[in-house]
């Protein structure tokens, strides 16, 4: 069965430092990529999607995420980060008509 | 618990029919999301409640849309009438009491011809 997964349940960082949050599924064929964002007290946002050609995606407030096929992978990255990233962070894949939700990885930046 | 249930897990509608979408949230979460996830657009949030109340619906498209929650164990999101840009994938989700992190249902495909 497909999954999605998001082996970093908690991530706790300084302030500047940079950040990757790991996302693997498991399927075979063709695939759309997505990162939310969920700040405290709020909804679920869009960070950034791939469909198709580059696989560095870039999306808002300075994140970026790349798409490795062969390795099934979906990271989301940032440079440098900031007290206000602290958020929930969630990948999902589309495939087919269905949607898949990883766990959420949760990211705490201390000032 | 068996997670957030949503039913019908599809619907195939005709261009004017009304549409009603249930969730069963887990229970004892306060909160009850509905989200809308197309390709384009990503996944929207429709409306969500607190304790059974409409907080935020400023997400609902328009007027065809409306969503109900007559106690803490069950939600209805209704289209009426539906056209077939209403098509997509409708996900409803619950959280305890902030709304930290959301459980997610598995979601109703919907397509409207």
């Amino acid at each position: 069965a497909q999954s999605v997964s998001q082996h970093n349940h908690h991530v706790i960082l300084s302030e500047a430092a940079s950040l990757e949050l790991g996302c693997n599924y498991s399927y075979g064929g063709t695939v759309n990529l997505f990162w939310y964002v969920q700040y405290p007290g709020q909804h679920l946002q869009l960070l950034l999607k791939y469909f198709s050609g580059d696989p560095l995606v870039k999306g808002i407030k300075g994140f970026e995420a790349e798409f490795i096929k062969s390795k099934f992978s979906f990271n989301l990255r940032k440079p440098s980060v900031q007290w206000s990233d602290t958020a929930e962070y969630f990948c999902a894949v589309h495939i087919g008509n269905q949607f898949y939700f990883g766990t959420g990885t949760s990211l705490t930046v201390i000032p | 618990d068996a997670g957030v249930i949503q039913s019908p897990r599809h619907e195939v509608t005709e261009m004017g029919q009304e549409v009603t979408l249930r969730c069963k949230p887990i229970s004892g979460h306060d909160y009850l999301f509905w989200y809308r996830q197309t390709m384009m657009r990503g996944l929207e949030l429709l409306i969500y409640f607190n304790n059974n109340v409409p907080i935020d619906d400023s997400g609902m498209p328009e007027d065809r849309f409306s969503a109900k929650m007559p106690n803490a164990s069950f939600s209805t999101l209704k289209i009426q009438p539906s056209e077939p840009r209403d098509s997509a994938v409708y996900f409803c989700a619950s959280s305890e009491t902030t709304p930290i992190r959301q459980f997610f249902g598995p979601g109703t495909r919907l397509t409207v011809l």
